[in-house]
């Protein structure tokens, strides 16, 4: 079982729609990050949070430490926002380090 | 804004060739890191280096290896390519810090690497 895992793998939706897209992890977390992938394959840092909520425009990324759950919702859907979008966890290891733990992402397709 | 730059967005060369992808930061990170892209296998970590001169290998080092000569530049070396490493290659800096919780990685573009 991966260590992150997000849902659904892919969504198609209507301009307009909301949309949420979930990632759930089973390891201990310091941090959660939401990313965005555009084709062509620059990512952009969408949100890093570790507890609540944070809101970017129409974005909103909420997190639950003790389901260890978080989702990333996109109001009033655009075309623009086609795109993968990766959720990944700074792990804590056995060792007290971290490292990033990706999840294999969410291919979002915005239709007009 | 921080800017991850990758000296190529494609490069195709052959196998057994010494393959060297550049990757340079213009924010004076501490961290760099190099993961490889594959379709349903997510991002995964090659190396990472944490300071000039140093390197700790990640998930997947080998057939890879790395330079940090200097800060602002993390290269990554594939000695003698072969078509497994044909893939999509990013490069990422983030700064250290007692308290990493609200330092993100800031990616490059990537590099699509095809190795014939």
């Amino acid at each position: 079982k991966n260590e992150v895992e997000q849902s659904p793998q892919n969504l198609t939706a209507q301009e307009g729609e909301f949309i949420t897209i979930n990632c759930s992890y089973s390891v201990g977390i310091s941090a959660l990050h939401w990313l965005q992938q555009h084709p062509g394959g620059g990512i952009v840092s969408l949100f890093m949070l570790s507890s609540g909520k944070k809101k970017h425009g129409r974005l909103i990324a909420t997190i639950n430490i003790q389901e260890k759950h978080s989702s990333l919702h996109i109001t009033a859907s655009h075309p623009r926002d086609s795109a993968v979008y990766i959720c990944a966890v700074k792990a804590i290891t056995q060792g007290g380090s971290e490292k990033l733990v990706f999840g294999k992402g969410t291919k979002l397709t915005v239709n007009p | 804004d921080v800017k991850v730059t990758q000296s190529s967005r494609y490069l195709v060369k052959r196998t057994g060739e010494k393959v060297f992808l550049e990757c340079v930061q213009d924010m004076d990170h501490e961290n760099m890191f190099w993961y490889r892209q594959d379709p349903g296998l997510g991002l995964r970590l090659i190396y990472f280096s944490y300071d000039v001169k140093m390197k700790e290998k990640g998930d997947i080092p080998e057939g890879y290896s790395v330079s940090r000569e200097k800060k602002e530049r993390f290269s990554l070396i594939l000695e003698s390519a072969s078509t497994n490493q044909t893939s999509m290659y990013l490069c990422a800096s983030s700064e250290s810090v007692v308290d990493s919780r609200h330092q993100p990685q800031h990616f490059g573009d990537g590099t699509r690497l095809s190795i014939l």
